[in-house]
């Protein structure tokens, strides 16, 4: 059965700061690892996908990786600034047609 | 197409009565997704249907839930004899096909007073 953990569950940083978030994943037999956006009282914004054959992905101040063989995935921000303010959530997809999340990192960048 | 879209974004109910929600996916994304979240937790998932069927349901869903997707398109999720404890929001996704990216909406938020 797979378990998705987020750490730290949150997180304060001044402004300007390149920061990392963690995801692990306990069943490495993934289709697909998906980031996220939550804003409060919102629904989920889709930050950046990575296939299983994939190692990283890329998305302006935003770069995801991923390795399958230690059940990690790391969500890198660079340059931070308040308006990235929000929670950021993993969710993992087993191929069985449904996403397992993490309980999400929340994140406050301090001007 | 501007995403997927849920309505109503908020529903306040009485314990017992009946409530329904509905979800338009993105147009031509044949897989579509409910899931409920509560506060502090992340998205749990509930049910899942390709085209109109109806493959996979969360032992979450109990027999007061019940989801259906005529024709494929629009999706709607009906709670039968609310309880405090189905307060949550509920979130709809949509996606072109397997390991493709998920879409979600802006959520349902259900209070149970």
């Amino acid at each position: 059965k797979q378990e998705v953990t987020q750490i730290p569950a949150a997180l304060s940083v001044p402004e300007g700061e390149n920061l990392v978030l963690n995801c692990s994943f306990t069943d490495s037999a993934i289709y697909n690892l998906q980031w996220f956006r939550q804003d409060p009282g919102k629904g989920l914004t889709s930050l950046l996908l990575i296939q299983s054959s994939q190692r990283e992905q890329t998305s302006g101040r935003l770069n995801a990786s991923l390795d399958k063989s230690s059940g990690r995935s790391t969500l890198y921000i660079a340059a931070s600034q308040p308006g990235d303010s929000a929670t950021y959530l993993c969710a993992a997809d087993s191929g069985t047609y449904k996403y397992i999340f993490g309980t999400g990192t929340r994140l406050k960048v301090l001007a | 197409d501007t995403g997927v879209s849920q309505d109503p974004r908020h529903k306040i109910t009485k314990r017992g009565q009946n409530v329904t929600f509905r979800c338009d996916p993105i147009s031509e994304h044949n897989r579509l997704y409910w899931y409920r979240q509560t506060l502090g937790q992340g998205p749990e998932f509930l049910t899942y249907f390709q085209n109109e069927a109806q493959l996979e349901k969360s032992r979450l869903l109990s027999d007061r839930f019940s989801a259906e997707r005529p024709k494929g398109s629009f999706s709607t999720l009906e709670i039968q004899r609310t309880e405090q404890g189905d307060s949550a929001m509920y979130l709809c996704a949509s996606q072109t096909g397997l390991n493709t990216e998920a879409f979600f909406g802006q959520g349902t938020r259900l209070t149970v007073v």
